[in-house]
């Protein structure tokens, strides 16, 4: 099965801070590559699929890139309502979709 | 808007089996992936697994032997089976719909999740 790497798994950050999380598959996954906000003790909330497309309704300071086996979500300008883990998850393998093990965002 | 909400025992005792059922509300269960997912207390998300509105399923290898999901389409119910649970099967369970339209899948619907606990 195909293994998903994130890293830092927990960061520290302030407000208005550019936030960088990556997201490595352990073999090619071409753009199978979503990611997800998960709040305390709420369900995910998709925030970009197909690595670099922006779900409706996600704010514009989310962003996604990359292709094959490296990945990366970028929040421009954190935010309050920002601080919260994110995982992200492949969709290519027919052997099963995995999620990667999550980076929490912390109040610095 | 579409809404999903997972139903079943919040307690299993060990090496029975666990049951959910997620329902759906604001939209048809015959279209598209329906998935399982779960979280440990404190831990990151596993799929369990998918059935599609074909009636397909793709489960986590780690579980194919004890894991049955399947659909309802008359009462738009998909379900969750998983037989012979351990303490290591507690988790929030969630039901969430997988969509594949001109992209690669994504889950893009969730239920709220429901703790399941697994004791003796």
């Amino acid at each position: 099965d195909i293994q998903m790497t994130q890293s830092p798994s927990s960061l520290s950050a302030s407000v208005g801070d550019r936030v960088t999380i990556t997201c490595r598959a352990s073999q090619s996954i071409s753009n199978y590559l979503n990611w997800y906000q998960q709040k305390p003790g709420k369900a995910p909330k998709l925030l970009i699929y197909a690595a670099s497309s922006l779900q409706s309704g996600v704010p514009s300071r989310f962003s996604g890139s990359g292709s094959g086996t490296d990945f990366t979500l970028i929040i421009s300008s954190l935010q309050p309502e920002d601080f919260a883990t994110y995982y992200c998850q492949q969709s290519y393998s027919s052997l099963g979709w995995t999620f990667g093990q999550g980076t929490k965002v912390e109040i610095k | 808007q579409m809404q999903l909400q997972e139903s079943g025992p919040g307690l299993v005792k060990t090496s029975e089996t666990l049951s959910l059922t997620c329902s759906l509300s604001g939209g048809s269960i015959s279209s598209h992936y329906w998935s399982w997912i779960r979280q440990p207390p404190g831990k990151g998300l596993e799929c369990i697994g998918y059935i599609s509105y074909s009636g397909s399923t793709n489960y986590n290898p780690s579980l194919k032997s004890r894991v049955t999901i399947s659909v309802d389409t008359s009462k738009n119910q998909f379900s969750l089976r998983l037989i012979s649970v351990t303490a290591a099967d507690t988790a929030v369970y969630y039901c969430a719909r997988g969509v594949r339209q001109l992209a690669p899948p994504y889950f893009d619907y969730w239920g709220r999740g429901t703790l399941v606990t697994v004791s003796s």
